[in-house]
């Protein structure tokens, strides 16, 4: 079983600024991917980016990148230079590589950028 | 499809109503997931489909929840005698293949019980 924490539910940041969303995850498996996805208001997931357990080397794409502590089981997005079209639910989520891609989200954070 | 398409977008239904949401995948897709996202939480798994094999199905929270992909294409979420904890919004997440290709979500079915 694995369980994700997201600790912030919201999260404000000014345009052109950068904010950190926190994501902690407790798995027992060796192998695993983890994920940020994004929820609009119109409920559509949108992935974000994604990490490779075994890669130590963190994942990035363009303004957002990843934070990825193995040992600490974090795994944290930044959000450079904020957009008004970023705001939205931020979902961290974790998936292990025997469970046919199943998804394991966290609580969520929302983001709201302002001008 | 150019992508997951869920339909309707928006359900009322009364307690003890049965509902059906549909769920059209993107063409091709093998893998076809159905989550329950609750206001305010993060989405939680339904069941899986591999084409039309239903090869996980641990996440339905009762006998009153039934999925079902007869040809490995559109799905459908069947839900009877709709309580009032039912009420969620229902997503669809489909895949090239099983595992850990990207997973495309639909916009969901927002299921109100009153």
């Amino acid at each position: 079983a694995q369980t994700v924490t997201q600790s912030q539910p919201e999260m404000s940041v000014q345009e052109a600024e950068t904010v950190t969303l926190s994501c902690t995850y407790d798995t027992s498996e060796n192998n695993y991917y983890l994920f940020w996805y994004k929820q609009p208001p119109s409920r559509q997931m949108i992935l974000v980016i994604r990490q490779e357990a075994y890669k130590q080397q963190n994942a990035t794409e363009n303004r957002f990148s990843v934070n990825f502590q193995k040992a600490a089981k974090s795994f944290s997005l930044k959000i450079s230079d904020s957009q008004l079209g970023d705001t939205a639910m931020y979902f961290c989520a974790a998936q292990t590589t025997d469970s046919w891609g199943k998804l394991q989200f966290g609580a969520g954070t929302q983001v709201v950028v302002t001008p | 499809g150019a992508g997951v398409s869920q339909s309707p977008r928006y359900k009322v239904a009364k307690r003890g109503q049965d509902v059906a949401l549909r769920c059209d995948p993107i063409s091709g897709h093998v893998s076809l997931f159905w989550y329950q996202q609750a206001l305010g939480q993060g989405p939680e798994f339904l069941t899986y489909f591999q084409n039309e094999a239903q090869l996980d199905k641990s996440g339905l929270p009762s006998d009153r929840f039934f999925a079902e992909r007869p040809e490995g294409s559109v799905s459908t979420l069947k839900i009877q005698r709709t309580q009032q904890e039912d009420s969620a919004v229902y997503l669809c997440a489909s895949s090239s293949l099983g595992g850990h290709t990207e997973a495309f979500f639909g916009q969901g079915t927002r299921l109100t019980v009153v």
